[in-house]
């Protein structure tokens, strides 16, 4: 059974960058596929991108792409997600959830959530 | 990109009845080789991520109640609860994942009547 623990809240100002971590434990690390998702009261729930350990690759939204980076550190088991260029509709609950290996998957384990506040 | 919407947006149901969520994608995702579609169930509470119910449209995940039941096929999708109970109350998603750039239904909030 995989675990997914999330870093804490982070509050940043517009225009900067914000990198958050989700740590794995449980399972084959390089066996399933991280993804990124956030949640906002005017958008619901976006998927942003993914991690594919065992390829070292990473694939992103295009709404997304130049802006995030999602890498994998398997001797950690600890994904991250780096946002950068910060807006205020930037203001999220960005979650961490583990796929399937294939690429079209299911979200089975979920993070606990990082609210991102960007505010002046 | 593959648009899912859900209906009702909201719905009051009273304990012990039947809540039905539909979803609709904007194209196709079932899969022909496979005969498989490509739509996932979630269940959110209140401060908690969501939760798997149900993939490949049917197949029901492991420890979940079989009051929870997934149908349909192509483009029409169906969540139903057959007997509500009073923890079942949350915001239910439906998700495609027939191409990498997965989507989300807008939600359904359910409450009890």
């Amino acid at each position: 059974q995989v675990q997914l623990v999330q870093s804490g809240t982070e509050v940043r100002k517009p225009g900067s960058s914000v990198k958050v971590s989700c740590k794995a434990s449980g399972g084959t690390f390089n066996s399933y596929t991280i993804n990124w998702v956030r949640q906002t009261p005017e958008q619901g729930l976006e998927w942003m991108g993914r991690s594919v350990p065992i390829f070292e690759r990473s694939f992103y939204a295009p709404k997304f792409q130049g802006r995030v980076t999602i890498t994998a550190d398997e001797s950690t088991r600890t994904a991250y997600m780096e946002l950068t260029g910060l807006r205020s509709d930037d203001t999220a609950i960005y979650y961490c959830a583990k796929g399937g290996a294939a690429s079209g998957t299911w979200f089975d384990a979920w993070g606990q959530g990082t609210l991102v506040t960007v505010s002046s | 990109d593959i648009v899912m919407t859900q209906s009702p947006d909201s719905l009051a149901v009273s304990l012990g009845e039947r809540a039905t969520i539909n979803c609709k994608s904007s194209q196709s995702i079932l899969y022909s080789s496979t005969n498989k579609n490509y739509l996932a169930w979630y269940q959110q509470k209140p401060g908690q991520p969501p939760k798997l119910l149900i993939y490949w449209a049917s197949t029901r995940e492991s420890g979940v109640p079989d009051r929870f039941s997934g149908s349909g096929s192509g483009t029409d999708f169906t969540l139903t609860i057959s007997s509500l109970q009073a923890e079942d109350v949350a915001v239910y998603y439906c998700q495609q994942y027939y191409t990498t750039l997965y989507s989300f239904g807008q939600g359904t909030k359910l409450e009890i009547k």
